[in-house]
C-alpha cells in the first residue's frame, strides 16, 4: 500500500530552528509537496520538490532524497505565527496525491 | 488573479437530511476541481475530482455525490446524511491537464451531523 509518515506533533521555541520529517512509500513518484494549515483554515502551498536536494524559500527550506523516500521541512527563526499543522503529500505515478496526517507544530515563547 | 469560494462555512444537519456544498472558482478556465474530506488525525481524503464539465471521478464509495454543472462550479451533495459524514470538507482547484500541479484550497466547510 501507499504510506506517508510524519510525526504527529512537535514543539519548538520562538526564534529557534525545527525540522519536520516525512518518509514515504508510494507507487511511483512525481514530486513531494509541503502545505501549511492553521487551525480551522485551509491548507496553503509551501514547497514542491521533484529532484534531490534542498529548495530554499526565505525562512523555509525543503529537502528531498528520492532514494531514501525521505523529505524534511526546515523552519528557521521560528515565529509564533508558524504554529500550524504541516502536511506532506506525495504525487504517485498516476499523479494522485497521497497525504500524510500532518505534523502539528507548537511554538512556545 | 484566481480565487476560490466555498460555502457554507459551517453546517449542522440532522441524520438523514440532505446536503449541498458549493464551490466556485474565478479567474481561470477549465480547472481541475477536487473535493476532499479531512478527519482529525488523518490525512486528506480525496472524495471526487473533475477534469471538465460533467466529468466526475469518485475515489471513495459512499453516500456522497458530486456534480460539475458549469466549468468553474463544483457541488458536493448527499440525499441522506450519516453521522460518519461529519468532518471538514475542502474544495480545491489546480490548473487543467496532468502533471504535478499545485492545489489551491477553499476556506473549507465544517459539517456536523447530529
Amino acid at each position: 500500500g501507499q504510506n506517508i509518515d510524519q510525526p504527529t506533533e512537535m514543539t519548538a521555541t520562538e526564534g529557534a530552528i525545527v525540522q519536520i520529517n516525512c518518509t514515504y512509500q508510494t507507487s511511483g513518484f512525481n514530486g513531494l509537496f509541503w502545505y501549511q494549515q492553521h487551525a480551522g483554515e485551509a491548507p496553503t502551498f509551501l514547497s514542491y520538490n521533484v529532484l534531490d536536494g534542498l529548495e530554499e524559500k526565505g525562512r523555509f527550506s525543503s529537502f528531498l532524497s528520492r532514494s531514501k523516500g525521505y523529505s524534511y521541512l526546515l523552519l528557521k527563526e521560528l515565529q509564533m505565527k508558524d504554529s500550524a499543522s504541516y502536511l506532506c503529500a506525495v504525487m504517485d505515478s498516476n499523479y494522485q496525491l497521497i497525504w500524510g496526517a500532518g505534523t502539528k507544530l507548537i511554538i512556545k515563547p | 488573479s484566481q480565487t476560490i469560494h466555498q460555502w457554507p462555512a459551517t453546517l449542522v444537519q440532522p441524520v438523514g437530511s440532505p446536503l449541498s456544498l458549493e464551490c466556485t472558482v474565478e479567474g481561470t478556465s477549465n480547472p481541475n476541481l477536487y473535493w476532499y474530506r479531512q478527519a482529525a488525525g488523518r490525512g486528506l481524503q480525496l472524495l471526487f475530482y473533475s477534469v471538465g464539465i460533467g466529468q466526475i471521478s469518485s475515489e471513495v464509495p459512499q453516500n456522497l455525490s458530486a456534480s460539475r454543472p458549469q466549468d468553474r462550479q463544483f457541488i458536493l451533495s448527499s440525499k441522506k446524511l450519516l453521522l460518519s459524514d461529519s468532518g471538514f470538507y475542502l474544495c480545491a482547484w489546480s490548473t487543467g491537464g496532468s502533471g504535478a500541479n499545485v492545489l489551491t484550497f477553499g476556506a473549507g466547510s465544517r459539517l456536523t451531523v447530529l
